[in-house]
């Protein structure tokens, strides 16, 4: 079965600066999709940025970015000029590609999040 | 912003009896699924559905039971309430198994067993 570590439960960053958040899993499987969902106070997970495994470059999404690492099954999150919004819970998420019907394939596995605060 | 919505928003309820949180999507996605939310913990999934009448267990379904009778309903029910329910619930839903753009998410609810 599929996992998802994330081993900082706590990050702090002051303003302005850059800050990357760590997640390793572990998989056999060949294709599949990682995601960064963000949880701020008002509970509410939202969809940082995604990456598909069979592409070599890493995603990008304005000041978000990721180092995917598919040999090392490493997915680390970037955030640059770090903003008092972005002060939030950060979840790391797999899911298999498989189209099996019925089946578990292809549900979102989550690591166990990392709280991030911005110092001003 | 997607067509999913949770109900209640926060429950406190006593020891023993009976919950039902329901979600309802407007979205025709098949996939729906149920997690909890507790610290340390991340989100762990309880039950997922793949259609109408057509669900299965998680890694943490005892205590729990699911319904779906139409396509855009999923019930969540704690026949007998305890200590160790209270947690936040997430509904999510997905167009497909495996798709690659993950799952859109309810607001969740706060559930308080006392």
């Amino acid at each position: 079965a599929q996992t998802v570590t994330q081993s900082q439960p706590e990050m702090s960053v002051q303003e302005a600066e850059t800050v990357t958040l760590s997640c390793t899993y572990d998989t056999s499987e060949s294709d599949y999709y990682l995601f960064w969902y963000k949880q701020p106070p008002s509970r509410q997970m939202i969809l940082v940025i995604r990456q598909e495994a069979y592409k070599q470059q890493n995603a990008t999404e304005n000041r978000f970015s990721v180092n995917f690492q598919k040999a090392a099954k490493s997915f680390s999150l970037k955030i640059s000029d770090s903003q008092l919004g972005d002060a939030a819970m950060y979840f790391c998420a797999y899911r298999s590609a498989g189209l099996n019907y019925g089946g578990s394939q292809g549900n979102l596995i989550f690591g166990k999040g990392t709280k991030l605060s911005v110092k001003p | 912003d997607a067509g999913i919505t949770q109900s209640p928003r926060h429950k406190v309820t006593e020891t023993g009896t009976p919950v039902t949180l329901r979600c309802h999507q407007t979205e025709n996605h098949r996939y729906m699924y149920w997690y909890r939310q507790d610290p340390g913990h991340g989100l762990r999934l309880i039950h997922y559905s793949y259609g109408v009448k057509d669900t299965d267990k998680g890694e943490v379904s005892d205590g729990y039971s699911v319904s779906r009778s139409k396509t855009e309903d999923f019930l969540l029910t704690l026949e007998s309430a305890t200590s160790s329910q209270t947690s936040v619930y997430f509904c999510a839903i997905s167009l497909r198994a495996g798709h690659g753009y993950g799952y859109t998410f309810g607001s969740g609810t706060r559930l308080t067993v006392v």
